[in-house]
Formats: C-alpha cells, structure tokens, sequence
C-alpha cells in the first residue's frame, strides 16, 4: 500500500479482554516498529522487526504484550487481559532498511485504545 | 543511553513569527537526528532528519534544523509561522551503543499559533 495501515483506528474494550492490533508496513520495508502514544508518556518503544532477525521486544512493558510477523510484512501487537493503564494509541511505523541506517521511519496513523 | 528533552511543552506564537522548538540530546555516538510532526488525530509525518552530511538540514514547509556537536542540540526553526503549522512536533535520536538504531522520541512540544 502506499503508507502504513493500522487497524483498528478505534477500539474500546473492557478491562480484563484481550485485544489484536494489527499493522500493514510499506511494501518491501523490511523493518517494523511498535510505538506506544499515552498522555503524559510521549513515545515509548515496544518491539522491533527486522527481516528474519529475532525481534527486539526490550521495551514491551510486561508479559501481557506480545507482537508477531508474519512473512516479513503484517504484524499483529496482542495485548492480553487489559488494564486501563493500557489505553494509549498504539503506532506501527516501518522503514525500508533497518537500524543504523538512517532510514525514515514512516507511521501509521495509529489505533486508539481505550480499556474501560 | 540516549534520550531526548524538548525544552517546553507548549510554545505560542503569533502568525508570522518565528517558529523555535529546542532539542537537545544525548548519545554516546553522533547520532541521527529528526524532527517529526503530528497533527490532531494523525500519526507522526517527518520534517526533516540528519544523517551526518550538512548540519543545516531543510525539510518540508519551511521549516529548518542545526545539528550543533559542541551544544548538542538539533533545534528547529521556521521563519514565519502559518496557522497551518498548529501541530505537536517531536524530535528523535536514533544512537549507537546498548540503543544501537533505537529511535528514542522527545517527550513532544505543541505549538499553538494565533492570528
């Protein structure tokens, strides 16, 4: 497609379900990025794709976050028995080559998530 | 580590004024350095980055950074503000070491512009 494409854009969902977010990179971008977007936290790091490497998941908060790739292009964020702090608007952005290369990252618009 | 702080939340200027968002980093490598934009219930849309070549980077509308070393600072700046240009800019380090290519984001300024 011609840019990053989330979906979701919106989801609320109770406290305690699980939830899928999921996220279309730029054809032929073979690095991945999760970004988190809450008030008050800025832009925090989740995980990051790149090819076939094993993905870098320093920044997933706790166990209940999860992130796969499937053949190198869609990638699905799964967040298991959500907590309200949880809401925040989740960014996927993708980038042609990976770190250290300088490459622009371009986002997603992003899906809203809200626990209540 | 590396890390980003924006001096200033929020900043106002009047239309037409000029445009001053303060980055400074650090990072135990030179860096690169970008300037993103987000406006309302949008993702985040490059200005600009820099990648070592010319530390006097021009990006899209208008808007210029200066990759100082010696201040270590990537400051961007704009001429003359349009009411366009009402929006939440955030500057990111991508650095070496243990945050080898990580993007790490500055926690954002929004800018208000008034006519």
């Amino acid at each position: 497609g011609a840019g990053v494409s989330q979906s979701p854009s919106n989801k609320v969902t109770e406290k305690g379900k699980d939830v899928e977010l999921r996220c279309d990179p730029i054809s032929g971008h073979t690095a991945l990025y999760w970004y988190r977007q809450s008030l008050g936290q800025g832009l925090e790091f989740l995980i990051y794709f790149q090819g076939n490497s094993a993905p870098d998941k320093s920044g997933l908060p706790s166990d209940r976050f999860s992130a796969e790739r499937t053949g190198g292009s869609v990638s699905t964020l799964t967040i298991q028995r959500t907590q309200q702090e949880d809401s925040a608007v989740y960014l996927c952005a993708s980038s042609l080559e990976g770190r250290g290369s300088g490459n622009t990252i371009y986002f997603g618009e992003g899906s809203w998530l809200t626990v209540v | 580590a590396q890390s980003v702080t924006q001096l200033g939340s929020h900043v106002s200027v009047s239309e037409g004024a000029l445009v001053l968002l303060r980055c400074n980093y650090s990072s135990s490598v030179p860096p690169y350095l970008f300037w993103y934009v987000q406006y309302p219930n949008q993702g985040l849309q490059l200005l600009l980055k820099y990648t070592s070549a010319a530390t006097l980077v021009k990006g899209i509308n208008g808007f210029e950074a200066e990759f100082k070393k010696s201040e270590t600072s990537f400051h961007l700046t704009k001429p003359s503000a349009h009411m366009s240009d009402a929006a939440e800019y955030f500057c990111a380090v991508e650095g070496g070491g243990t945050s080898y290519g990580k993007l790490t984001f500055g926690q954002g300024t929004i800018l208000t512009v008034h006519p």
